[in-house]
Protein backbone atom coordinates (compact mmCIF):
# COMPACT_ATOMS: atom_id res chain seq x y z
CA UNK A 1 0.00 0.00 0.00
CA UNK A 2 1.19 3.65 -0.94
CA UNK A 3 1.29 6.43 1.64
CA UNK A 4 2.41 9.58 2.59
CA UNK A 5 2.78 11.43 5.68
CA UNK A 6 3.07 15.53 6.02
CA UNK A 7 4.99 16.30 8.89
CA UNK A 8 3.42 19.29 10.68
CA UNK A 9 -0.36 20.06 9.92
CA UNK A 10 0.25 23.73 10.33
CA UNK A 11 3.47 26.02 9.25
CA UNK A 12 3.52 29.98 9.55
CA UNK A 13 5.86 32.22 8.32
CA UNK A 14 6.35 35.83 7.64
CA UNK A 15 6.00 36.93 4.23
CA UNK A 16 9.28 36.66 1.96
CA UNK A 17 11.11 34.43 4.23
CA UNK A 18 11.64 30.48 2.91
CA UNK A 19 8.65 28.05 2.32
CA UNK A 20 9.68 24.38 3.32
CA UNK A 21 6.89 22.03 3.54
CA UNK A 22 7.90 18.67 4.66
CA UNK A 23 6.44 15.17 2.89
CA UNK A 24 7.47 11.52 3.40
CA UNK A 25 6.22 9.10 1.24
CA UNK A 26 5.70 5.15 1.43
CA UNK A 27 5.72 3.03 -1.38
CA UNK A 28 6.73 -0.25 -2.33
CA UNK A 29 7.11 0.44 -6.14
CA UNK A 30 8.53 3.50 -7.81
CA UNK A 31 6.05 6.29 -6.96
CA UNK A 32 4.57 9.62 -9.11
CA UNK A 33 4.58 11.67 -6.36
CA UNK A 34 2.62 15.29 -6.37
CA UNK A 35 1.74 18.25 -4.30
CA UNK A 36 -1.85 19.64 -4.81
CA UNK A 37 -2.76 23.62 -2.95
CA UNK A 38 -6.59 23.96 -1.68
CA UNK A 39 -7.96 27.82 -1.43
CA UNK A 40 -10.68 28.47 1.18
CA UNK A 41 -13.61 26.94 0.19
CA UNK A 42 -12.62 25.58 -3.91
CA UNK A 43 -11.20 22.24 -5.10
CA UNK A 44 -7.53 20.96 -5.30
CA UNK A 45 -5.32 22.63 -7.67
CA UNK A 46 -2.28 20.85 -9.06
CA UNK A 47 1.16 22.82 -7.90
CA UNK A 48 3.68 20.17 -9.44
CA UNK A 49 4.67 16.37 -9.96
CA UNK A 50 7.23 13.97 -10.37
CA UNK A 51 6.91 11.05 -12.48
CA UNK A 52 10.29 10.38 -14.10
CA UNK A 53 13.54 12.10 -15.00
CA UNK A 54 14.57 15.22 -13.24
CA UNK A 55 14.22 15.43 -9.21
CA UNK A 56 14.08 18.65 -8.87
CA UNK A 57 10.55 19.66 -10.47
CA UNK A 58 9.36 23.38 -10.66
CA UNK A 59 5.44 24.86 -10.45
CA UNK A 60 3.36 27.18 -10.76
CA UNK A 61 3.80 30.13 -8.56
CA UNK A 62 7.44 29.90 -7.96
CA UNK A 63 6.79 26.48 -5.75
CA UNK A 64 9.55 23.66 -6.52
CA UNK A 65 10.24 19.94 -4.65
CA UNK A 66 12.83 17.59 -5.35
CA UNK A 67 12.65 13.55 -5.05
CA UNK A 68 14.92 12.35 -2.84
CA UNK A 69 14.57 8.02 -3.42
CA UNK A 70 17.17 7.71 -0.21
CA UNK A 71 15.39 9.97 2.10
CA UNK A 72 11.57 8.92 0.61
CA UNK A 73 10.90 12.55 0.66
CA UNK A 74 9.28 14.95 -1.53
CA UNK A 75 9.20 18.17 0.64
CA UNK A 76 7.74 21.47 -1.51
CA UNK A 77 10.23 24.74 -1.15
CA UNK A 78 9.71 28.64 -2.07
CA UNK A 79 12.14 30.97 -1.51
CA UNK A 80 10.09 33.81 -0.92
CA UNK A 81 6.99 33.60 0.84
CA UNK A 82 3.60 35.75 -0.61
CA UNK A 83 0.51 36.59 1.39
CA UNK A 84 -1.15 35.02 -1.28
CA UNK A 85 0.43 31.56 -0.82
CA UNK A 86 -1.89 31.05 2.15
CA UNK A 87 -3.59 27.84 1.82
CA UNK A 88 -3.51 24.12 2.13
CA UNK A 89 -0.82 22.09 0.81
CA UNK A 90 -1.33 18.02 -0.21
CA UNK A 91 0.94 15.87 -0.91
CA UNK A 92 0.14 13.18 -2.84
CA UNK A 93 1.42 9.67 -3.93
CA UNK A 94 0.35 7.12 -6.80
CA UNK A 95 1.70 4.26 -8.70
CA UNK A 96 3.31 4.73 -11.89
CA UNK A 97 0.42 4.54 -14.78
CA UNK A 98 -1.96 7.11 -15.79
CA UNK A 99 -4.73 6.60 -14.50
CA UNK A 100 -3.96 5.51 -10.97
CA UNK A 101 -5.41 6.79 -7.92
CA UNK A 102 -4.06 8.95 -5.87
CA UNK A 103 -3.60 8.84 -2.02
CA UNK A 104 -3.12 12.03 -0.25
CA UNK A 105 -1.89 13.18 2.94
CA UNK A 106 -3.76 15.01 5.64
CA UNK A 107 -2.44 18.23 4.30
CA UNK A 108 -0.49 21.54 5.81
CA UNK A 109 -1.91 24.67 6.48
CA UNK A 110 0.76 27.40 5.40
CA UNK A 111 -0.21 30.80 7.35
CA UNK A 112 1.90 33.94 6.05
CA UNK A 113 1.92 36.85 7.92
CA UNK A 114 2.60 40.19 7.17
CA UNK B 1 -11.34 27.79 -19.30
CA UNK B 2 -13.09 24.69 -18.78
CA UNK B 3 -13.96 23.66 -15.01
CA UNK B 4 -15.72 20.45 -13.26
CA UNK B 5 -19.19 21.56 -12.46
CA UNK B 6 -20.81 20.58 -8.92
CA UNK B 7 -23.94 21.07 -7.41
CA UNK B 8 -25.26 22.02 -4.73
CA UNK B 9 -22.15 23.83 -3.21
CA UNK B 10 -23.79 23.33 0.33
CA UNK B 11 -26.47 20.92 1.38
CA UNK B 12 -27.69 20.73 4.84
CA UNK B 13 -29.82 17.65 6.18
CA UNK B 14 -31.36 15.69 8.68
CA UNK B 15 -30.08 12.34 9.55
CA UNK B 16 -31.72 9.27 7.60
CA UNK B 17 -32.34 11.30 4.63
CA UNK B 18 -31.79 10.98 1.47
CA UNK B 19 -29.39 12.99 -0.41
CA UNK B 20 -27.81 13.50 -3.35
CA UNK B 21 -24.73 15.68 -5.64
CA UNK B 22 -23.95 15.71 -9.39
CA UNK B 23 -20.40 16.39 -10.98
CA UNK B 24 -20.41 17.07 -14.97
CA UNK B 25 -16.84 16.82 -15.66
CA UNK B 26 -14.31 18.76 -18.21
CA UNK B 27 -15.76 17.96 -21.96
CA UNK B 28 -13.59 15.06 -23.14
CA UNK B 29 -11.92 13.71 -19.88
CA UNK B 30 -12.88 9.87 -19.82
CA UNK B 31 -11.89 9.55 -15.86
CA UNK B 32 -14.11 10.50 -13.24
CA UNK B 33 -13.49 10.48 -9.47
CA UNK B 34 -15.30 11.12 -6.29
CA UNK B 35 -13.50 11.89 -3.30
CA UNK B 36 -14.82 12.56 0.31
CA UNK B 37 -12.60 15.17 2.56
CA UNK B 38 -13.28 15.28 5.96
CA UNK B 39 -12.53 18.64 7.61
CA UNK B 40 -8.77 18.66 8.45
CA UNK B 41 -8.04 15.52 6.37
CA UNK B 42 -6.97 14.63 2.95
CA UNK B 43 -9.12 13.67 0.33
CA UNK B 44 -9.94 10.22 -0.07
CA UNK B 45 -11.17 8.22 -3.16
CA UNK B 46 -14.59 6.87 -3.04
CA UNK B 47 -15.29 5.88 -6.50
CA UNK B 48 -13.12 6.00 -9.94
CA UNK B 49 -15.03 5.77 -13.27
CA UNK B 50 -13.45 4.80 -16.30
CA UNK B 51 -16.33 6.73 -19.43
CA UNK B 52 -19.23 4.65 -17.84
CA UNK B 53 -17.71 1.50 -15.94
CA UNK B 54 -16.75 1.74 -11.91
CA UNK B 55 -12.60 1.40 -11.81
CA UNK B 56 -12.31 1.40 -8.53
CA UNK B 57 -15.04 1.52 -5.43
CA UNK B 58 -13.09 -0.24 -3.03
CA UNK B 59 -13.59 2.57 -0.29
CA UNK B 60 -17.12 3.05 -0.81
CA UNK B 61 -19.20 2.28 1.81
CA UNK B 62 -21.65 0.11 -0.65
CA UNK B 63 -24.52 -0.17 2.17
CA UNK B 64 -25.75 3.44 1.76
CA UNK B 65 -23.28 4.90 -0.89
CA UNK B 66 -24.06 4.89 -4.74
CA UNK B 67 -22.88 6.60 -7.87
CA UNK B 68 -23.92 6.52 -11.25
CA UNK B 69 -22.17 7.60 -14.72
CA UNK B 70 -24.73 6.49 -17.03
CA UNK B 71 -23.59 7.93 -20.36
CA UNK B 72 -19.85 8.69 -19.06
CA UNK B 73 -20.44 12.59 -18.82
CA UNK B 74 -21.78 13.39 -15.66
CA UNK B 75 -22.30 11.50 -12.50
CA UNK B 76 -24.31 11.21 -9.23
CA UNK B 77 -23.28 10.46 -5.79
CA UNK B 78 -26.37 9.16 -3.44
CA UNK B 79 -26.33 8.65 0.08
CA UNK B 80 -29.28 7.12 1.63
CA UNK B 81 -29.78 7.46 4.78
CA UNK B 82 -27.27 10.03 5.41
CA UNK B 83 -25.64 9.71 8.97
CA UNK B 84 -23.81 12.32 11.28
CA UNK B 85 -20.68 10.90 10.37
CA UNK B 86 -21.02 11.98 6.22
CA UNK B 87 -20.65 14.74 7.13
CA UNK B 88 -17.73 16.59 4.88
CA UNK B 89 -16.57 18.16 1.45
CA UNK B 90 -17.76 15.87 -1.27
CA UNK B 91 -15.36 16.68 -4.04
CA UNK B 92 -15.84 15.17 -8.28
CA UNK B 93 -12.34 15.69 -10.12
CA UNK B 94 -11.80 14.08 -13.45
CA UNK B 95 -8.92 13.53 -15.70
CA UNK B 96 -7.18 12.91 -18.97
CA UNK B 97 -5.77 10.09 -17.81
CA UNK B 98 -2.37 11.77 -17.88
CA UNK B 99 -0.26 10.89 -14.54
CA UNK B 100 -1.75 12.15 -10.97
CA UNK B 101 -3.10 15.71 -12.89
CA UNK B 102 -6.90 16.06 -12.06
CA UNK B 103 -9.39 18.92 -11.84
CA UNK B 104 -11.29 19.52 -9.28
CA UNK B 105 -14.84 20.86 -8.84
CA UNK B 106 -15.58 23.71 -5.96
CA UNK B 107 -17.00 20.77 -3.96
CA UNK B 108 -20.46 19.96 -2.05
CA UNK B 109 -20.20 20.39 1.67
CA UNK B 110 -22.50 18.21 3.48
CA UNK B 111 -23.78 18.87 6.89
CA UNK B 112 -25.99 15.69 8.49
CA UNK B 113 -27.74 17.45 11.44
Amino acid sequence: AQSVTQLGSHVSVSEGALVLLRCNYSSSVPPYLFWYVQYPNQGLQLLLKYTTGATLVKGINGFEAEFKKSETSFHLTKPSAHMSDAAEYFCAVSRQGGSEKLVFGKGTKLTVNP
Amino acid sequence: EAEVAQSPRYKITEKSQAVAFWCDPISGHATLYWYRQILGQGPELLVQFQDESVVDDSQLPKDRFSAERLKGVDSTLKIQPAELGDSAMYLCASSLGVAGELFFGEGSRLTVL
